[in-house]
């Protein structure tokens, strides 16, 4: 299936712990992006990489990393986690910079 | 700030009736989209409509777009019970970044 796949879909942390989600598409697409969705399903754009290079880079503490290998995957790498950081993140891609974009399942983050 | 308002922020109809929301926005953009999101999913990718453009449609989805105004609606004709979900307005402002900003999303419920 063609697809912006994500893992994990789900995830439970403590305070203070390092986690990370994947990204992974397969469309073809040349620019990869993170979303945070909160609780009131405020959708904000966290990152967005063009055939791995950064291009946006919102506020966002610098305890949140993005990585991308390849133009096919972006990872997300989140250290010292807070309670805050409770929320939903998606990938997503798009095949033209600011064009349509294909979103993943999303990975709901729970810091406890 | 977001960049794009919607109204009403829950709307709740029978099955057979017609649904309609609308997206404000504050900046000049270059295109307007819509998304749905079922929910626990990803966003749905619906119909984009560029700032030249008045209306647009596909299949039941009737998209108009007023740069006047800085404002677009999404009509949904003879709603479904499967047409339950948020909708988002999504603004690309042409900047070469190519960020997609957002609205708070309509909560959509078709009653059977």
């Amino acid at each position: 299936d063609t697809a912006v796949s994500q893992t994990p879909k789900y995830l439970v942390t403590q305070m203070g712990n390092d986690k990370s989600i994947k990204c992974e598409q397969n469309l073809g697409h040349d620019t990869m992006y993170w979303y945070k969705q909160d609780s009131k399903k405020f959708l904000k754009i966290m990152f967005s990489y063009n055939n791995k290079e950064l291009i946006i880079n919102e506020t966002v503490p610098n305890r949140f990393s993005p990585k991308s290998p390849d133009k096919a995957h972006l990872n997300l790498h989140i250290n010292s986690l807070e309670l805050g950081d409770s929320a939903v993140y998606f990938c997503a891609s798009s095949q033209v910079t600011g064009y349509v974009l294909t979103f993943g399942a999303g990975s709901r983050l729970t810091v406890l | 700030s977001q960049q794009g308002e919607e109204d009403p922020q829950a709307l709740s109809i029978q099955e057979g009736e017609n649904a309609t929301m609308n997206c404000s926005y504050k900046t000049s953009i270059n295109n307007l989209q819509w998304y749905r999101q079922n929910s626990g999913r990803g966003l749905v990718h619906l119909i984009l409509i560029r700032s030249n453009e008045r209306e647009k449609h596909s299949g039941r989805l009737r998209v108009t777009l007023d740069t006047s105004k800085k404002s677009s609606s999404l009509l949904i004709t003879a709603s479904r019970a499967a047409d339950t979900a948020s909708y988002f307005c999504a603004t690309d402002e042409g900047t070469n970044a190519g960020k997609s900003t957002f609205g708070d999303g309509t909560t959509l419920t078709v009653k059977p």
